[in-house]
């Protein structure tokens, strides 16, 4: 069964704190994604890895970096929390597609809330 | 740019009625369009996608047209269960995903 796994459900963090979120994938999947859910936005993509190493940037990357070590890990940080960072973080993955687009699969999410 | 506008919800329907959720898309080129499914406490899933025009993509009783030219992609089912209470999110995407645009979402609550 294909699974991406992220690393807590729910976390509380201090304004100020360096928050880590981790996502690891068993599907040798090239692309990684951190998206954020807010109520009547959707989802929202913070940043993108298509290759190790490798990111760019999404519609939302202020305030975030990420970091892709290995092809099935790929982490979301938070330099310095902030409120507005209260979210709803969902990391996904998919084949490089080569003609047509191939689905994402998504971890189950983590809830953040920065106090 | 790329973007998908949704129906807003939430939708409450009795068991059994028929459901239609609106989506509608803005995109260059030809993307292929996606349903989601969130179920309470869970990750997004796929439920349907279609990758070209007129293409039909169904799953669970679920269907879905690629239209072209009114630029949408409206989710159907003929006669919902309770269990189909979820939120469900329109998405466009493009090659590789990493243009991948989802609507705002339309949560769906079916009563017994």
């Amino acid at each position: 069964d294909v699974k991406v796994t992220q690393s807590s459900r729910y976390l509380v963090k201090r304004t100020g704190e360096k928050v880590f979120l981790e996502c690891v994938q068993d599907m040798d999947h090239e692309n990684m994604f951190w998206y954020r859910q807010d109520p009547g936005l959707g989802l929202r993509l913070i940043y993108f890895s298509y290759d190790v190493k490798m990111k760019e940037k999404g519609d939302i990357p202020e305030g975030y970096s990420v970091s892709r070590e290995k092809k099935e890990r790929f982490s979301l940080i938070l330099e310095s929390a902030s409120t507005n960072q209260t979210s709803m973080y969902l990391c996904a993955s998919s084949l490089r597609g080569r003609e047509l687009n191939t689905e994402a699969f998504f971890g189950q999410g983590t809830r953040l809330t920065v106090v | 740019g790329n973007s998908v506008t949704q129906m807003e919800g939430p939708v409450t329907l009795s068991e059994e009625a028929f459901l239609t959720i609106n989506c509608t898309y803005t995109a260059t080129g030809y993307p292929s369009l996606f349903w989601y499914v969130q179920y309470p406490g869970e990750g997004l899933q796929l439920l349907l996608k279609a990758t070209k025009a007129d293409d039909k993509g169904s799953n669970k009783g679920f269907e879905a047209t690629y239209r072209k030219e009114t630029t949408s992609f409206h989710l159907e089912k003929g006669s919902v269960q309770v269990s189909d209470s979820a939120v469900y999110f329109c998405a466009l995407g493009k090659y590789n995903n990493n243009d991948m645009r989802f609507g705002a979402g339309t949560r769906l609550t079916v009563k017994p």
